[in-house]
């Protein structure tokens, strides 16, 4: 059945760099566009961007533009995100989640599976 | 960037009550509205995608309903197991907000 497995919860300090995985089971990894969501109780849940596994190509929410790296490994069917220069600001889950795109009946967009979410901690 | 205005934010209900959470989008998402619940410490779960699909599992107490920029998820006699978070989220281009979630509590 589809999964999509995140990496461990981590801490890290100030001003370091994170890489986030989500590796994909179940499915064909690059059939389906893999966007990456952030939580806190602050703000929310927030759209980071989107990466197209099959072309590598992405799209970003401005606020993250320059905070976040989107890639795919197509051969291991895994996701990363890269989270740089972290701040306080920065300590939240992060979720992967596959979009659906269909156009069976009507056009429809929607987050179907996501991940069980990797608690990002930044502290010193 | 369209903005998504869900309210309210927190809703006390007892069990077998019927209510109504509703999202404002800052312009018109044609229908491209989901709807997700979430559980405490646990990944949002899809409910309603289009404004009104059922997603696969999901029980008929729920419905949605709206269009333009005005949306609202609905659930019948309230069950034990509802009681939790709630967020929509547009799809009508990048990005793709949410709205800021409610709180569903026993009362």
């Amino acid at each position: 059945q589809v999964q999509l497995q995140q990496s461990g919860a981590d801490l890290v300090r100030p001003g370091a760099s994170v890489n986030l995985s989500c590796k994909a089971l179940g499915y064909k990894f690059i059939d389906y566009e893999m966007h990456w969501v952030k939580q806190t109780p602050v703000h929310g849940l927030e759209w980071i961007g989107v990466i197209h596994p099959g072309s590598g190509g992405t799209a970003y929410n401005q606020k993250f533009r320059g905070k976040a790296t989107l890639t795919a490994n197509k051969s291991s069917s895994t996701a990363y995100m890269e989270f740089s220069s972290l701040t306080s600001e920065d300590s939240a889950v992060y979720y992967c989640t596959r979009e659906v795109i269909s156009t069976v009946v009507a056009t429809s967009y929607y987050f179907d599976f996501w991940g069980q979410g990797t608690t990002l901690t930044v502290s010193s | 960037d369209i903005q998504m205005t869900q309210s309210p934010a927190s809703l006390s209900a007892s069990v077998g009550e019927t209510v109504t959470i509703t999202c404002r989008a800052s312009g018109n998402i044609h229908n491209y509205l989901a709807w997700y619940q979430q559980k405490q410490g646990k990944s949002p779960q899809l409910l309603v995608y289009n404004a009104k699909t059922l997603a696969d599992g999901v029980p008929s107490r729920f419905s949605g309903s709206g269009s333009g920029t005005q949306y609202s998820l609905k659930i019948n006699s309230l069950q034990p197991e509802d009681f939790g978070s709630y967020f929509c989220q547009h799809f009508w281009g990048t990005p793709y907000t949410f709205g800021g979630g409610t709180k569903l509590e026993i009362k």
